[in-house]
């Protein structure tokens, strides 16, 4: 078992570029979860899928963002066009529904 | 709503007992989690008590669980080195997974 993976591991970009986050979940994992990671707002839930279909995206913060999940094993955060204020650490976690969430290591963004 | 609150440092000495707080206000909460992240590094899973449970313990972990004051807790026995790092308490209700600010632990020597 892989673990929930993320790539990159470090994006810095400069501001107003379209950045892409990348996840695949655990394998049999029919949920998945995109938090955001501040040293404000902690750790805050961005959207949740279930069997690949957004159920929840009210944690997204602008129209500036936005998830796919066109498949079950591959999800992106997308943010267009990117502000300093992106700058965090962006979480994806998966689980079966009721079972605990398992994390990747997160991808850290910094926009300059 | 949901709102879990934890404590923010928690300084220790080595083989001592840490015991970290946290309270919740969701009532209809199934699961409390405890979290563990260190430097760099993502949400690692500690341990969960399901909200019909008081206690649960595993090896060095005790989680005990008030579901009257919803008050969970989690005790590290013989503290050590390696168990310096941020610890979230989250309250799992529906689909979603609510974290408080997480508790810095410090192990001293």
């Amino acid at each position: 078992d892989a673990g929930v993976i993320q790539s990159p591991r470090h994006e810095v970009t400069e501001m107003g570029q379209e950045v892409t986050l990348r996840c695949k979940p655990i394998s049999g994992h029919n949920s998945l979860f995109w938090y955001r990671q501040t040293m404000m707002r902690g750790l805050e839930l961005l959207i949740y899928f279930n069997n690949n279909v957004p159920i929840d995206d009210s944690g997204m913060p602008e129209d500036r963002f936005s998830a796919k999940m066109p498949n079950a094993s591959f999800s992106t955060l997308k943010i267009q066009p990117s502000e300093p204020r992106d700058s965090a650490v962006y979480f994806c976690a998966s689980s079966t529904t009721g079972s605990p969430l398992h994390f990747g290591n997160g991808t850290r963004l910094t926009v300059t | 709503g949901e709102d879990v609150e934890q404590s923010l440092f928690l300084s220790v000495r080595e083989g001592d007992s840490s015991v970290i707080n946290c309270t919740y206000t969701d009532s209809s909460s199934t699961y409390l989690y405890w979290y563990k992240q260190e430097p760099g590094a993502g949400l690692q899973l500690l341990t969960y008590i399901f909200s019909n449970m008081d206690m649960k313990q595993d090896q060095r972990l005790t989680v005990l669980l008030n579901k009257k004051d919803k008050h969970l807790s989690l005790r590290i026995a013989d503290t050590q080195t390696g168990d310096s790092a941020i610890y979230f308490c989250a309250e799992y209700n529906d689909y979603k997974l609510s974290f408080g600010a997480g508790t810095t632990v410090t192990v001293r020597a």
